[in-house]
């Protein structure tokens, strides 16, 4: 168990909705990383924040917006949910001390968006 | 052309064999490459850390940098069934810059 809990493990959706998921880091990490990962294009970063501030953008569209909590947790949203979409998400955090991505990220178990 | 590159396998082999799992990178300031390990149905989990070029070794894992032909390589010796997962490369350019992972590549170790 890595710590890093995501919700909900499997999500069902249609076209056109949206959705909310939700990381809980491991206790004491500030940073927060979400990574997207389908067959065709492996893990591609998305987003990350530090105590509560966004630090690092990656790859993520515009239909897709994230946020960090005072109490650290995460929450990544998904509107106008298209086919291409569906993947899984996961959620990572870090003690990142610097604010920065370091080699000690642990992942959650991701939560796998199936759109319809 | 994506900037790291992984064989997807599948890479089947019996137990006990020698396994080479590689990448290659376009990005000349990589200088972090990471080894993840990730079960079906799991996230991944660090395996293997090493910084610029050399080799490290972990156990059974052996983990070596090339920078000069931009590859990299992770080695497992006496191969186990219950190594049998997807093997994620990483790559960054700083110690506080994003990760960018290889797509993987599925190993099955059969008994």
């Amino acid at each position: 168990d890595s710590g890093v809990t995501q919700t909900p493990k499997h999500l069902i959706t249609a076209t056109g909705q949206r959705v909310t998921l939700r990381c809980s880091p491991r206790s004491g990490d500030l940073s927060v990383y979400w990574y997207q990962q389908s067959l065709d294009q492996g893990l591609q970063f998305l987003i990350q924040y530090y105590n509560g501030e966004e630090r690092a953008k990656g790859n993520i569209l515009e239909r897709f917006s994230a946020q960090q909590f005072p109490d650290l947790h995460s929450e990544l949203n998904l509107s106008s949910l298209e086919l291409g979409d569906s993947a899984l998400y996961f959620c990572a955090s870090s003690a990142g001390m610097t604010g920065g991505m370091n080699t000690e990220a642990f992942f959650g178990q991701g939560t796998r968006l199936t759109v319809v | 052309q994506k900037e790291v590159e992984q064989d997807p396998g599948p890479l089947s082999v019996p137990e006990g064999a020698i396994v080479s799992l590689n990448c290659t990178y376009s990005n000349s300031a990589f200088q972090y490459f990471m080894w993840y390990r990730q079960y079906s149905r799991k996230g991944p989990e660090l395996l293997m850390y090493t910084y610029s070029s050399g080799n490290k070794e972990d156990g059974r894992f052996t983990a070596q940098v090339d920078k000069s032909s931009k590859y990299i390589s992770l080695f497992i010796r006496d191969s186990q069934p219950s190594d049998s997962a997807t093997y994620l490369c990483a790559m960054s350019a700083g110690i506080t810059d994003k990760l960018i992972f290889g797509t993987g590549t599925r190993l099955q170790v059969f008994p």
